[in-house]
């Protein structure tokens, strides 16, 4: 079965620092992998997604991830991060044709100022 | 920006009694899921919903649980007899078609007392 791990429950950076949050996935076949944020009391906005083709996907408020197939992951980064980015962060893989989302636990992001 | 909504945003009930949670999916889009979210968790999915019937369900969608689409533009999850452990926030969420990106609602946060 597919599963996905987010290694990092909690991360603290510091404001303009740059940012990193892992993702693993556990799946056999292609897959579709996404990351969404959630802030308190939001529901979950989609950040990026990839598909196919370019390992390196740009999402929307300057973040970007990179799929890499030899280590099974899928990781966000953004250079300088923003007070505003404070939020919890999940990424998700789709699975069979209906497209299920199967998430990780979340990894909550602080940023100090 | 086409969204997805959902109603009530709080719902409280009491124990064994039935709720409606109500969703609009985006127009264009085919294919209805309802997740939730118990607090402190991560999300997972309990239900998809294509060409009027389920396509797929998890192990948490039991015999209390249904959804419909009762007219073309509502989706909606019943749970016929709630338990406090039915507590936490549903997010309805609907995609154009298979593996394409999902469009989540705000949530709504239901409380079982």
């Amino acid at each position: 079965a597919q599963s996905v791990t987010q290694p990092d429950i909690h991360i603290t950076v510091s404001e303009g620092a740059s940012l990193e949050l892992r993702c693993n996935y556990s799946y056999g076949a292609t897959p579709y992998l996404f990351w969404y944020v959630q802030s308190p009391g939001q529901g979950l906005q989609l950040l990026l997604k990839y598909f196919s083709g370019d390992t390196l996907v740009q999402g929307i408020k300057g973040f970007e991830a990179e799929f890499k197939r030899s280590q099974s992951s899928f990781n966000l980064r953004k250079p300088s991060v923003h007070w505003s980015d404070a939020a919890e962060y999940f990424c998700a893989v789709a699975t069979g044709g209906g497209n299920k989302l199967t998430f990780g636990t979340g990894t909550q992001l602080k940023v100090e100022l | 920006e086409p969204e997805v909504t959902q109603t009530p945003s709080h719902q409280v009930t009491q124990m064994g009694q039935e709720v409606i949670l109500r969703c609009v999916p985006i127009s264009n889009h085919l294919y209805f899921y309802w997740y939730r979210q118990i607090l402190g968790q991560k999300v997972e999915f309990l239900v998809s919903f294509y060409n009027n019937e389920i396509s797929e369900k998890s192990e948490i969608f039991d015999d209390q649980f249904s959804v419909e689409r009762p007219d073309g533009s509502n989706f909606t999850l019943k749970i016929r007899s709630t338990k406090l452990e039915d507590s936490a926030m549903y997010f309805c969420a609907s995609t154009e078609g298979p593996n394409t990106e999902a469009f989540f609602g705000q949530g709504t946060r239901l409380t079982v007392v």
